[in-house]
């Protein structure tokens, strides 16, 4: 089985502060492991993937993600976080060979002005 | 590329009536996969499919139905619908299923059920 944990519904930050939002992860075998941004009534929009290689990955908007295989976490960053950055956030993680994807439940960003 | 297209974006239903959600890619993508999304739940898959005249169920695959007869299209068939069928609904699409491909999404459907 596969699963993921969003621990936090909301995470609350000042324009310009760093933004952190916190993934960890359960797959049996190497993970594919995946951020999706979702703007109010909208659908989801891809951030970035960790597949192998370098364990900080970058992707869209300046945001990052640091893959930690002992903690089996993928915590999503941003050094300086703009009020358009406000949305949901998902992770999502895939297992080797496993053809679906299992999604968190998902944390609300605000960005306080 | 228009990416993922869903009709219609939104619908209010009676109990026991029967719908369609259509999705349409153009990428040419070979998976494609249907998801409802509830507050506070995250997305749920409900059916998918690794090509054209091959689907599977998801996690919550009950009173649903879909078909794959190409590789753009794969409508979601509700054939009678309960309130407990009220949610948005989501397509998306991806090349490979199980490689590091991400899915792309199409902008969803929001169904009432009263």
């Amino acid at each position: 089985a596969q699963s993921v944990a969003q621990p936090e519904d909301q995470v609350n930050v000042a324009e310009g502060n760093p933004l952190t939002v916190k993934c960890t992860y359960s797959v049996s075998g190497n993970p594919y492991l995946f951020w999706y941004v979702q703007y109010p009534n909208r659908g989801l929009q891809f951030l970035l993937k960790y597949i192998t290689g370098d364990n900080l990955v970058k992707g869209s908007y300046g945001f990052e993600a640091e893959f930690n295989k002992s903690q089996t976490s993928f915590h999503l960053k941003k050094p300086s976080a703009l009020v358009s950055d406000s949305a949901l956030y998902f992770c999502a993680v895939r297992g080797y060979g496993n053809n679906r994807l299992a999604f968190g439940k998902g944390n609300q960003v605000v960005v306080i002005p | 590329n228009a990416g993922v297209t869903q009709t219609p974006k939104f619908r209010i239903l009676k109990i026991g009536q029967s719908m369609t959600l259509q999705c349409t890619q153009d990428m040419n993508h070979n998976y494609m996969y249907w998801y409802r999304q509830d507050p506070g739940m995250g997305l749920k898959l409900i059916y998918y499919s690794v090509g054209a005249g091959i689907t599977d169920k998801g996690e919550v695959p009950n009173g649903y139905n879909v078909s794959r007869s190409t590789t753009e299209d794969f409508p979601l068939r509700l054939e009678l619908a309960a309130p407990s069928q009220t949610s948005v609904y989501f397509c998306a699409s991806s090349y490979y299923g199980e490689s590091g491909d991400e899915q792309y999404f199409g902008p969803g459907t929001r169904l009432t059920v009263t």
